[in-house]
């Protein structure tokens, strides 16, 4: 049972270039999250899924966008990349059910120079 | 304004004692759940417990349990029986309704011999 599969595990970005972060999972969950973490710091969320089609802002977005075109899928954008930008990204999901835990992904190791 | 609170940046405790970490949260929604995940420095995210806010018991698990505390807005994560793996960042996160998952700053625990 995989989970939830994140790629790629490294990337080194330009300034300015873009890239597609690629997050999916295997269980059906109607739930999915992006977070970023800064060094030492804690996990703010840049947007989710409520399900196929829907997506929602969180407190980061800026500089990103996300699509959900399947249950399964649910990629990060980043267009124009910055150094602020250099972070460890995670990608999360769940079921609808307050009371059920995130499942988490490995994360990716983001750095733009 | 922050959600979740997360006062202590760092704590440090010795094998084989008990150790509490601090988290405070701030909703005006009936209905949310609490988690508490685990990161070691490996970098993976591990839930550890879940407590819903109707529920009447505290959560336990295993050596984890949570000192919840509704009218104080406090959902402490106390650790009995440190062990030197337990040394890891330690994340209060809460979800409202149907919403997403926001995390704290996170605490350092650090667990000495």
């Amino acid at each position: 049972n995989a989970g939830v599969t994140q790629t790629p595990k490294f990337r080194i970005l330009k300034i300015g270039q873009s890239m597609t972060l690629q997050c999916t999972q295997d269980m059906n969950h109607n739930y999915m999250y992006w977070y970023r973490q800064d060094p030492g710091m804690g996990l703010k969320l840049i947007y989710y899924s409520v399900g196929a089609g829907i997506t929602d802002k969180g407190e980061v977005p800026n500089g990103y966008n996300v699509s959900r075109s399947t249950t399964e899928d649910f990629p990060l954008r980043l267009e124009l990349a910055a150094p602020s930008q250099t972070s460890v990204y995670f990608c999360a999901s769940s079921f609808p059910d307050q009371g059920t835990e995130a499942f988490f992904g490995q994360g990716t190791r983001l750095t733009v120079v | 304004a922050q959600k979740i609170t997360q006062t202590q940046p760092g704590m440090f405790v010795q094998e084989k004692e008990a150790v509490t970490l601090d988290c405070t949260y701030d909703t005006s929604d009936p209905s949310y759940g609490l988690f508490w995940y685990k990161q070691p420095s490996s970098g993976e995210m591990i839930f550890l417990i879940y407590q819903g806010s109707y529920d009447q018991q505290n959560a336990t698990e295993g050596r984890y349990s949570l000192n919840f505390q509704k009218a104080r807005k406090s959902a402490n994560l106390v650790i009995s029986a440190s062990q030197l793996g337990d040394s890891a960042m330690y994340f209060c996160a809460m979800r409202e309704g149907g919403s997403a998952l926001i995390f704290g700053k996170g605490t350092t625990l650090s667990v000495s011999s």
